[in-house]
């Protein structure tokens, strides 16, 4: 699986949108972008994923650049439960164990 | 809303006890894992399972066994526990088909041997 790289940390004002960057430089054709959020003392929680394309949901849009080695995770009305650390992650699709996460991005949401 | 759930929160154990944790999903997915998770160390797969009574090794199975007798259910077994085993336990599931496969986790039991 690539490997990605994220900030450490990052703070956000609630109510504002939260941009969230990975760069993935060395992905290749058939990997896939995940992200994951763990909430303090919670088990991981995924967010969205994509291939290509943009992707949203309720939670959390996926802006996936062209070329695809970076992409951004977007919380569109950031609140104080997403205080959390977000991991990018990607991965092929068929690696379906082995779910690794690094460091991520520890993002404070401040009122 | 997939929900997986696990039997506790919090454990603790004595050195040389034997440990169930118990792991119930009800999304009907095929797979489901079990890892651990360490300060420093990040997320390691220790077993999964992608159908009743099949199992995989992950890297760090010694020390734990697993059970699969039902579709939606996955133990992990502490045959004897260690002090070393002391971390946060970590369920997850996934569908087995499908280009999707994200993995849905449950709350975590954080176990403390002594």
């Amino acid at each position: 699986d690539a490997k990605t790289t994220q900030p450490t940390s990052m703070d956000c004002a609630e109510g504002r949108a939260a941009n969230l960057p990975c760069n993935h430089s060395t992905i290749s054709g058939n990997e896939y972008v995940y992200w994951y959020r763990q909430i303090h003392s919670q088990g991981p929680q995924y967010i969205i994923h994509g291939l290509k394309n943009n992707e949203t949901n309720e939670m959390a849009s996926l802006i996936i650049t062209e070329d695809r080695k970076s992409s951004t995770l977007i919380l569109p009305h950031a609140t104080l439960r997403d205080t959390a650390v977000y991991y990018c992650i990607v991965r092929v699709a068929s690696n379906d164990y082995k779910l690794s996460f690094g460091a991520g991005t520890t993002v404070t949401v401040r009122a | 809303d997939v929900k997986v759930t696990q039997s506790s929160r919090y454990l603790v154990k004595r050195t040389g006890e034997k440990v169930f944790l118990e792991c119930v999903q009800d999304m009907d997915h095929e797979n489901m894992f079990w890892y651990r998770q360490d300060p420093g160390l990040g997320l390691r797969l220790i077993y999964f399972s992608y159908d009743v009574k099949m199992k995989e090794k992950g890297d760090i199975p010694e020390g734990y066994s697993v059970s699969r007798e039902k579709k939606e259910r996955f133990s992990l077994i502490l045959e004897s526990a260690s002090t070393n085993q002391t971390s946060m336990y970590l369920c997850a599931s996934s569908f087995w088909a499908g280009s999707e496969r994200e993995q849905y986790f449950g709350p975590g039991t954080r176990l403390t041997v002594t």
